[in-house]
């Protein structure tokens, strides 16, 4: 079983549609929770963390944070063509230091 | 504000070879990590510096290894290489562990 699971897609969406990205893990003791986007060919870029149970909203993202799921989302309204990315659900288990683990990404295609 | 820079952009190396790739945090940031970006693997943790000292190391072979300096700038370094080991490497910073910031990446190629 891997550490940070996600569905590789591509999630399909209509432009101004609601796309919706699940990611899991595996170590309940994971304490921060981040998401990347990634268009191809460019590096990761952060576009929310999360810390607490509950809902964290920023702009037209929100993600979603259970841990007694173990389970960790991310909603993007009123998406647009410019959202068509793969999106990495990446957290971080120890105490001690800043190492990531990251899913292998859900790719994302916004259809105008 | 400058942002995480990564040298050389892209590499060409021949099986056997070393290569030697550098990070500069962002000013500030203490936190370096490194990863490896391949379409098989995805993305997978090499090591992490935070002044100075490896804090944290992934699950590769000795022939990886990195180094940080007092200025947190950071290298890391593969010898041998093997085809295996294309890949782009990426560095990543951090000033409290809130908000990971990467940089463009170095594309390795080894043929």
């Amino acid at each position: 079983q891997k550490e940070v699971e996600q569905n590789s897609g591509p999630l399909s969406v209509p432009e101004g549609a609601i796309a919706s990205l699940n990611c899991t893990y595996s170590d309940r003791g994971s304490q921060s929770f981040f998401w990347y986007r990634q268009y191809s060919g460019k590096s990761p870029e952060l576009i929310m963390s999360i810390y607490s149970n509950g809902d964290k909203e920023d702009g037209r993202f929100t993600a979603q944070l259970n841990k007694a799921s173990q389970y960790v989302s991310l909603l993007i309204r009123d998406s647009q063509p410019s959202d068509s990315a793969t999106y990495l659900c990446a957290v971080k288990a120890s105490a001690a230091g800043n190492k990531l683990t990251f899913g292998g990404g859900t790719r994302v295609l916004v259809k105008p | 504000k400058a942002g995480v820079t990564q040298t050389p952009r892209y590499l060409i190396k021949t099986r056997g070879q070393q290569v030697t790739l550098s990070c500069s945090p962002i000013s500030g940031h203490r936190s370096v990590s490194w990863y490896q970006q391949t379409p098989g693997q995805g993305l997978q943790f090499l090591f992490e510096y935070f002044s100075e000292t490896q804090r944290n190391k992934g699950n590769f072979p000795g022939r990886f290894s990195g180094r940080q300096f007092s200025n947190s700038r950071s290298e890391m370094n593969v010898s041998t290489l093997e085809l295996g080991d294309s890949a782009l490497y990426l560095c990543a910073s951090s000033l409290d562990a809130d908000g990971y910031t990467f940089g463009s990446g170095t594309r390795l190629t080894v043929v």
